[in-house]
């Protein structure tokens, strides 16, 4: 059983187009994350969702939408996207209020050609 | 503005030989924690240090905690091929919201 599972693994798209990543927790989290890396392995926090509830919203450019339907679910829609955009954004959960770790998918590799 | 970072951010080292990765912070927290990312893989959980002065061991590594200083150590005994990867650390900010931010990252290479 995977806890937190992202879809697509890999999108190679063209500049200009828009895709969404879909991620799904199975730990009964009450919290998860966006995040970025890039190539140089940097990661950078994009986005927070507490009981489908907005909490963390970093300097992310406006053509980044996360969606949370429910607690257990966090999707990342992306329009317009950009040779910069290239990345693996990770998803993780975490139960926030026992200051538990987080706990990461395995990640979307996007190409941006 | 809010820094997190390594020391040193790559380290080659011999099996059987002990090292130290060193996490220094800007800003006060009262948690961290540290990752291990093999190349193409996601990020698994080593080490949750929760208040200064934590110590946590498993197996080859041990990381400790230092709220004073903003320093984190992650002591690694007798290196073997297997702890190759890539070692995050990541202290937490925004109280109830968690928000980890992550260091550099140090490339640690183990050759036998």
């Amino acid at each position: 059983d995977t806890a937190v599972s992202q879809t697509p693994k890999y999108l190679v798209t063209q500049m200009g187009n828009d895709k969404s990543i879909k991620c799904e927790q199975n730990l009964g989290h009450d919290t998860m994350y966006w995040y970025k890396q890039d190539s140089k392995k940097f990661l950078k926090i994009m986005f927070s969702y507490n009981n489908k509830e907005l909490i963390i919203n970093e300097t992310v450019p406006n053509r980044f939408s996360p969606k949370s339907p429910d607690k257990a679910h966090l999707n990342l829609h992306i329009n317009s996207l950009e040779l910069g955009d290239s990345a693996v954004y990770f998803c993780a959960s975490s139960q926030v209020m026992t200051a538990g770790e987080l706990f990461f998918g395995e990640g979307s590799r996007l190409t941006v050609l | 503005e809010l820094k997190v970072e390594q020391n040193p951010l790559f380290l080659s080292m011999q099996e059987g030989k002990n090292y130290t990765i060193y996490c220094n912070y800007s800003t006060t927290s009262d948690r961290l924690y540290w990752y291990r990312q093999d190349p193409g893989k996601s990020l698994e959980s080593l080490f949750v240090l929760l208040s200064n002065g934590a110590v946590k061991q498993e197996g080859r590594l041990m990381a400790s905690l230092d709220t004073k200083a903003r320093l984190s150590t992650l002591h690694i005994t007798a290196a073997v091929h297997d702890l190759s990867a890539t070692y995050f650390c990541a202290p937490s900010y925004g109280g109830a919201t968690n928000k980890l931010i992550f260091g550099t990252g140090t490339l640690l290479a183990v050759q036998p």
